[in-house]
Order: C-alpha cells, then sequence, then structure tokens
C-alpha cells in the first residue's frame, strides 16, 4: 500500500542548510509536495514537484527528487528561527485522489 | 496563493451537541474539498472525501453518520460533528483542489475543537 516515511525530528543552527528527507512507495505519484505546519495552524504548501522533474529551487528551497529510489528532499538554505515548524512530506496523483502524507519531521533552529 | 478559510477556528461544546465547521475556498472553485483530522504531534487522518454535488466518500473506520459532510456548492463544505463527545476533541483541518489546478491542494487554518 501507499506509505510516506520521514524522521521526526531534525535540528540545526540558523545560518546553516536544513534538509528534510522524505521516502515514497507509490511508483505511481505523479506529485510530490512539501507542506509547512507552524504550531496552531493549518499546512502551508511551500512547494511541489512533478515526478518527471529531478529537481525544483524556489528561493531558498530546493527540492530533490529520486524517483528510482522513491527519495524526495527539501533543503532550506539559510535557516532561520521562522522556519521552525513541522514539514510533511506528501505524494499524490492529480484529480480528486487525496494525498498521503507522512508523519512530518520537526525542524527546529537553534539561534 | 489560493485562500482557504475554516469557521470557527476554535469551538468548545458540551457533551451531546452537535458543532458544525465552514470550509471555504475564497478566490477559487474547488471541486474536491478533504476533511482530516490531526491529533497533537501526529500527522493528518484523511476522514473523507467531499465532491461538489455528491456524497461524500469515507475513509476506513470514519462514521458517516457521526462525522456529516456536504458539499453543497463550489466554494463551501461543512462538516458536522453530531452528538460529539470528548473524544472527538481534536483539530480538524480542510483542504481542497481546485478546479483549474488540480495538482495543488490548499489546507485551510484548522478548527480546535473541544468537546467537554
Amino acid at each position: 500500500g501507499e506509505d510516506v516515511e520521514q524522521s521526526l525530528f531534525l535540528s540545526v543552527r540558523e545560518g546553516d542548510s536544513s534538509v528534510i528527507n522524505c521516502t515514497y512507495t507509490d511508483s505511481s505519484s505523479t506529485y510530490l509536495y512539501w507542506y509547512k505546519q507552524e504550531p496552531g495552524a493549518g499546512l502551508q504548501l511551500l512547494t511541489y514537484i512533478f515526478s518527471n522533474m529531478d529537481m525544483k529551487q524556489d528561493q531558498r528551497l530546493t527540492v530533490l527528487l529520486n524517483k528510482k529510489d522513491k527519495h524526495l528532499s527539501l533543503r532550506i538554505a539559510d535557516t532561520q528561527t521562522g522556519d521552525s515548524a513541522i514539514y510533511f512530506c506528501a505524494e499524490g496523483l492529480s484529480g480528486n485522489t487525496p494525498l498521503v502524507f507522512g508523519k512530518g519531521t520537526r525542524l527546529s533552529v537553534i539561534a | 496563493g489560493a485562500v482557504v478559510s475554516q469557521h470557527p477556528s476554535r469551538v468548545i461544546c458540551k457533551s451531546g451537541t452537535s458543532v458544525k465547521i465552514e470550509c471555504r475556498s475564497l478566490d477559487f472553485q474547488a471541486t474536491t474539498m478533504f476533511w482530516y483530522r490531526q491529533f497533537p504531534k501526529q500527522s493528518l487522518m484523511l476522514m473523507a472525501t467531499s465532491n461538489e454535488g455528491s456524497k461524500a466518500t469515507y475513509e476506513q473506520g470514519v462514521e458517516k453518520d457521526k462525522f456529516l459532510i456536504n458539499h453543497a456548492s463550489l466554494t463551501l463544505s461543512t462538516l458536522t460533528v453530531t452528538s460529539a463527545h470528548p473524544e472527538d476533541s481534536s483539530f480538524y483541518i480542510c483542504s481542497a483542489r481546485s478546479r483549474d489546478s488540480v495538482e495543488t491542494q490548499y489546507f485551510g487554518p484548522g478548527t480546535r475543537l473541544l468537546v467537554l
């Protein structure tokens, strides 16, 4: 069945780069997503990548996709304290099918 | 980016009462909306998929008579928790998929329900 795995915690120093990793099992996934959730809030779509792409960069965010290994990563450059949050990886198809979420990685940024 | 709102943001109710939560897509039309439940420090649990004009599809283990979902228009879906009990206390989050951009799914800010 579908499954998305993430490490639960990551701690980095302010100014360093953060790399959050995710693995998924459904090879038919069309899109892969990264969402950010701050305490008491909903999920904010950060970025997504189409499955035929290897990399996508958007300002401080870089998404790498290794489709062969079903591995997705999110790199945050120059991590700031405001980046402290839970980051969810998700996979999905287009249309009306729901996304499958990982359990989330809690990123702590140390000043 | 697209905006999804939820109302109320927080509600406290007595056991046995019913609570309605609204989910609106403010600047786009959503053919599909999803309802999730999130327990503290846990991931999102999909409860149901709601398509405009048709019955919701519930995930296994979710009682459809307990969690009533109505998706009456392309911008509004409602979740009613009927005869709420303390174990229904949770963070409920909706999301919506744009009719024009089906690869993206936008989330509401969530509704925290506390049943006393």
